[in-house]
């Protein structure tokens, strides 16, 4: 079955350190993967957009990578910061239609 | 508009009552999407509209759930006889692109619905 899956434990982590989430999907070959971010009470919002022929793509402080053998993308975070705390989603369109398909998401949580 | 609206932001009903969830797109906006988030759980997939092609309704969990886009642009969200399982958050969002991949999408706030 199609499936797309990341860490479903919080991840704490020291202010200033970098985070690393993980987004592994199965039976699905996107042409693209998507990160977005969640605060409690809020809708989603877009962060990063890689293509499958990117290997690394970064923004700020953040970078994605996708590793389409792998079939596994990783976020990062650097000199994370208490303001980065909260759910992090990956997505995916697994049918080339425009559909998006979520992952249950990360919650991560900085400490000063 | 400057965003994506959706009303009310939060509706509570009583089992076996019919609700109405509304969503405004952003202005322009082709495509237009539903989900649902149940408590510390990640989105599911409803319903994806774009352009006017036929809905793709792959996610409504039951034939109580249906939804229509007027227009082009707005969107209503209807859930009959509503079950206490029907209790989350549903989101609606629209994204832009006539051919809508690789578009990034724009969601709105949610409706919070509580079924009593």
């Amino acid at each position: 079955s199609q499936k797309i899956e990341q860490n479903s434990e919080a991840l704490n982590i020291q202010e200033g350190k970098t985070a690393t989430l993980t987004c592994n999907y199965t039976n699905y070959s996107p042409a693209y993967l998507q990160w977005y971010r969640q605060d409690p009470g809020r809708g989603p919002v877009f962060l990063l957009l890689i293509r499958e022929n990117e290997k690394e793509k970064r923004k700020e402080r953040l970078k994605v990578t996708f590793d389409t053998t792998l079939k596994q993308s990783l976020f990062h975070i650097t000199a994370s910061q208490p303001a980065d705390s909260a759910t992090y989603l990956c997505a995916l369109d697994g049918s080339n239609t425009g559909k998006l398909i979520f992952g249950q998401g990360t919650t991560l949580q900085v400490k000063p | 508009g400057a965003g994506v609206s959706q009303s009310p932001s939060n509706k509570v009903t009583e089992k076996g009552k019919d609700v109405e969830l509304r969503c405004d797109p952003i202005s322009g906006h082709t495509a237009l999407y539903w989900y649902r988030q149940s408590l510390g759980q990640g989105l599911e997939f409803l319903i994806y509209f774009q352009g006017n092609s036929a809905p793709d309704k792959s996610g409504l969990p039951s034939d109580r759930f249906s939804a229509e886009r007027t227009g082009g642009s707005v969107s209503t969200l209807t859930i009959q006889r509503t079950q206490q399982e029907d209790s989350a958050v549903y989101l609606c969002a629209s994204s832009h692109g006539a051919f809508a991949t690789n578009e990034k999408l724009f969601f709105g706030s949610g409706t919070q619905l509580s079924v009593l």
